[in-house]
């Protein structure tokens, strides 16, 4: 079982939808990450989350420490959001030592 | 501020041959990771550099070696390449190195080995 696990895998919506992506975790963290890599392979730290809720423009990113589990959702989806989101998890005593989830491939159709 | 670079961008090397990438950090920055992503196995961590020390080094064979440099710039080096190390390589940089930093990425080099 790996340490950070995410669904779905793959997930195609039309445009307008909210979208929401899963990331559980089985580790104690000090942080919860959510990344976004489009094509050609550039990553963008879209959240760092240690408790509660984040939003910025139309994502927001949630986490329940209790639970290990956090959300990343995106409202009013667009095209331009299709792209690959990997949330990574940062331990108590690792440093800037990511574990990374596999990833959820986003495609949203206009 | 300019972001986080990395050279070359793109790589093709044979089997046994060994390869030099390069990162540089965002400016002010003195904390470099590096990661190794994949189709089979996904991103995984390679290592974290701050200060010019190497603080944290992931589950990969020797092979694999990096430094950094007084200015904060970072080269990785793997020696002995195997098919298996094609791979985009992703540097990222932040201001220190404690838990709640934000790590910035550069856009990646990509390595085929033949």
């Amino acid at each position: 079982k790996n340490e950070v696990e995410q669904s779905p895998q793959n997930l195609t919506a039309q445009e307008g939808e909210f979208i929401t992506i899963n990331c559980s975790y089985s580790v104690g963290i000090s942080a919860l990450h959510w990344l976004q890599q489009h094509p050609g392979g550039g990553i963008v730290s879209l959240f760092m989350l240690s408790s509660g809720k984040k939003k910025h423009g139309r994502l927001i990113a949630t986490i329940n420490i209790q639970e290990k589990h956090s959300s990343l959702h995106i409202t009013a989806s667009h095209p331009r959001d299709s792209a690959v989101y990997i949330c990574a998890a940062r331990g108590y005593t690792s440093g800037s030592r990511l574990t990374f989830g596999e990833g959820t491939q986003l495609t949203v159709n206009p | 501020k300019a972001g986080v670079t990395q050279t070359p961008r793109y790589l093709i090397k044979t089997r046994g041959q060994q390869v030099t990438l390069s990162c540089s950090p965002i400016s002010g920055h003195r904390s470099v990771s590096w990661y190794q992503q994949t189709p089979g196995q996904g991103l995984q961590f390679l290592f974290e550099y701050f200060s010019e020390t190497q603080r944290n080094k992931g589950n990969f064979p020797g092979r694999f070696s990096g430094r950094q440099f007084s200015n904060s710039r970072s080269e990785m080096n793997v020696s002995t390449l195997e098919l298996g190390d094609s791979a985009l390589y992703l540097c990222a940089s932040s201001l220190g190195a404690g838990v709640q930093e934000t790590q910035y990425f550069g856009p990646g080099t990509r390595l085929l080995v033949l």
